[in-house]
């Protein structure tokens, strides 16, 4: 059992940097990867990319390459993503979520990442 | 990046009913098939993972089935709690990508 906690909204304007963590607890943190996937308003959900929170190696969809940066703390079972030089179109709501078996199973609550000038 | 594609956008149904909603993927995924559902404000739980075995603790009135190219979901009877959206996600080759969205109303 996994309980994943993510940080609150965020408000920015077009250009910036968002920095949003997820904090895992209930299982051993580095036993899985962590997902990011965001969903626009009335959209289906998108996958970014993966992290391990164990190597630090990670996976970016090909469309943030150079955007984006996964990261973890495993000092305190948190993981993090940061997307740069923000567009109205990065509105969303962003998800970490752990995968097992190439399925997602436990989901944080999401963050809302709001993008206007 | 493979294309996923559900049918129907949406649909109406009523308390009882038994409900298909279909995914086409772009490309042969095998059964790397994943079925989700989401309700308002809430993050998407998973149903079904490799196109027809069911995640622990979902009602048996859930089922999946398909391969290849082309899956279906089915809820054999449906409740008043299974008014949602549903997604299907393919994972056989990344970038992930999921469908569109299913949206199952109350008629």
């Amino acid at each position: 059992q996994v309980q994943l906690v993510q940080s609150g909204a965020e408000v920015k304007k077009p250009g910036a940097s968002v920095k949003v963590s997820c904090k895992a607890s209930g299982d051993t943190f580095s036993g899985y990867y962590i997902h990011w996937v965001r969903q626009a308003p009335g959209q289906g959900p998108e996958w970014m990319g993966w992290i391990n929170p164990n190597s630090g190696d990670t996976n970016y969809a090909q469309k943030f390459q150079g955007r984006v940066t996964m990261t973890r703390d495993t000092s305190i079972s948190t993981a993090y993503i940061e997307l740069s030089r923000l567009r109205s179109d990065d509105t969303a709501v962003y998800y970490c979520t752990t995968e097992s078996s190439r399925s997602f199973d436990y989901w944080g609550q999401g963050t809302l990442v709001t993008v206007s000038s | 990046d493979i294309q996923m594609t559900q049918s129907p956008s949406s649909l109406s149904a009523s308390v009882g009913d038994r409900v298909t909603i279909t995914c086409r993927a772009s490309q042969n995924i095998n059964t790397y098939l994943n079925w989700y559902q989401q309700t308002p404000g809430k993050a998407p739980q998973i149903l079904i993972h490799d196109a027809s075995m069911m995640q622990g603790g979902v009602p048996s009135r859930f089922s999946g089935s398909g391969s290849g190219t082309y899956f279906t979901l089915t809820i054999s009877t449906l409740l008043p709690e299974d008014f949602a959206t549903y997604y299907c996600q393919q994972c056989y080759s990344y970038p992930w990508t999921f469908g569109q969205g299913t949206k199952v109303e109350i008629k």
